[in-house]
């Protein structure tokens, strides 16, 4: 079952412009997670926010997280072409085990 | 970092057949595994969570006698489709956390594209 929604289902900027993507979950949560995916691969981990966290960074990646709102967003700033790919939230909650639900995913396309 | 292999990268078979998907932590001990199926252009839908020595807990809406899963040791989950048809047809990814971190980073496979005909 999906957690919750993510904005925009799709993105198109150009090289260099940053890049917001939002997320909003149900319930609560012990952290959540952002992740990438490349067309047809695995995804790969990009940061993780614990719920007592407000804002995150990693490099280019600015992580923030409201439990009021139930929301979290994702900024990835001075985008590149390599950083096409569709971007997914996690939420992780324990139910009878600590599941890692994923929301939507935002498709991000960086023109050259 | 962890890496997570999973074998094969896409398989085609007849319809009735069984399919076996393999997903090894090649560099660390996996006390659970998780096993996601995803749509094309949809998000990844979580189908059930495999314990070492265990049965595997399946989610909701989810066949356990269709989606067979088997995890036999710390570094390797088995997902065996029985019987699949045209609509079991899917991309199926597994996902891993290191023993002992109960709560974060997922290592994913790189996936199984499965087609049934």
């Amino acid at each position: 079952s999906q957690q919750g929604e993510e904005d925009p289902q799709a993105l198109s900027i150009q090289e260099g412009e940053n890049a917001t993507m939002n997320c909003s979950y149900k319930t609560s949560i012990n952290n959540l997670q952002w992740y990438r995916q490349n067309s047809g691969r695995g995804l790969v981990h990009l940061i993780l926010i614990r719920s007592n966290e407000r804002e995150k960074h990693s490099g280019r990646l600015r992580v923030t997280l409201d439990t009021s709102k139930k929301s979290s967003s994702l900024l990835i700033t001075a985008s590149r072409a390599a950083d096409t790919a569709s971007y997914f939230c996690a939420t992780v909650a324990y139910t009878g085990g600590f599941k890692t639900i994923f929301g939507a995913g935002t498709r991000l396309f960086v023109k050259a | 970092g962890a890496v997570v292999s999973q074998h094969p990268s896409w398989v085609i078979c007849k319809s009735g057949t069984s399919v076996k998907i393999e997903c090894r932590s090649l560099d660390f001990q996996a006390t659970t595994m998780f096993w996601y199926r995803q749509f094309p252009k949809q998000s990844l839908m979580l189908m059930a969570t495999s314990n070492e020595g265990s049965k595997a807990t399946y989610e909701q809406g989810v066949e356990k006698d269709k989606f067979l899963i088997n995890h036999a040791s710390l570094t390797l989950s088995t997902l065996t489709v029985t019987s699949a048809h045209p609509e079991d047809s899917s991309f199926y990814i597994c996902s891993a956390r290191e023993r002992g971190d109960i709560a974060g980073e997922l290592f994913f496979g790189e996936g199984s594209r499965l087609t049934v005909l």
